[in-house]
């Protein structure tokens, strides 16, 4: 069973907008990592929050870890139509990482 | 620096034939790791390696399923008599040191059991 379960599995906005996408998690974690998908092939890392860190920001992404309810938020300001593509949350609770189902983005132009 | 590679990128093989899929981790990255995605899915863990540690196989799905890494740094991750059910993409990443660092994928081999 998955760790992480993101949340809308599929969102759809206007380029400029801001996009939101939320992770839902089981177990007590040592980090939390964002990592951004396109066309279904490689994934690339885009920030790693730690399990002692509530907020972190990487130019327009900002995530933000709540341990206490196990949940995560992603949010990208100022949207871009480059930036649709899948996010996955992946967790770390020991020697692997466990992903969740991702967040399907598109921005409109 | 160069980044994993993966190899073939495509692979389309009929059903009951066993297939080798490669990786070639960053340079001195200790850990790796084989995911498997179906389509519109998430990644579902198969295997670690971590340096000179016996692999965590936990993730593998049956035992036509295998893996190995040679010298600490090239893995090849078999198939045996592939089913249909095993069409998806196998990706595979390394780290630096484990799980707890950022983890950088390869592009990934698409797998097609006809």
């Amino acid at each position: 069973s998955q760790q992480g379960e993101e949340d809308p599995q599929a969102l759809s906005i206007q380029e400029g907008e801001n996009a939101t996408m939320n992770c839902s998690y089981k177990t007590s974690i040592n980090n939390l990592q964002w990592y951004r998908q396109n066309s279904g092939r490689g994934l690339v890392h885009l920030i790693l929050i730690r399990s002692n860190e509530r907020e972190k920001h990487s130019g327009r992404l900002r995530v933000t870890l709540d341990t206490s309810k196990k949940s995560s938020s992603l949010l990208i300001t100022a949207s871009r139509a480059a930036d649709t593509a899948s996010y996955f949350c992946a967790t770390d609770a020991g020697n692997m990482l466990t992903f969740g189902g991702g967040t399907r983005l598109m921005v409109k132009p | 620096g160069a980044g994993v590679s993966q190899s073939p990128s495509n692979k389309v093989t009929e059903k009951g034939k066993d297939v080798e899929l490669r990786c070639d981790p960053i340079s001195g990255h200790t850990a790796l790791y084989w995911y498997r995605q179906s389509l519109g899915q998430g990644l579902e863990f198969l295997i670690y390696f971590q340096g000179n540690s016996a692999p965590d196989k936990s993730g593998l799905p049956s035992d036509r399923f295998s893996a190995e890494r040679t010298g600490g740094s090239v893995s090849t991750l078999t198939i045996q008599r592939t089913q249909q059910e095993d069409s998806a993409v196998y990706l595979c990443a390394s780290s630096l040191s484990d799980a707890a660092d950022t983890q950088y994928f390869g592009p990934g081999t698409r797998l097609t059991v006809l």
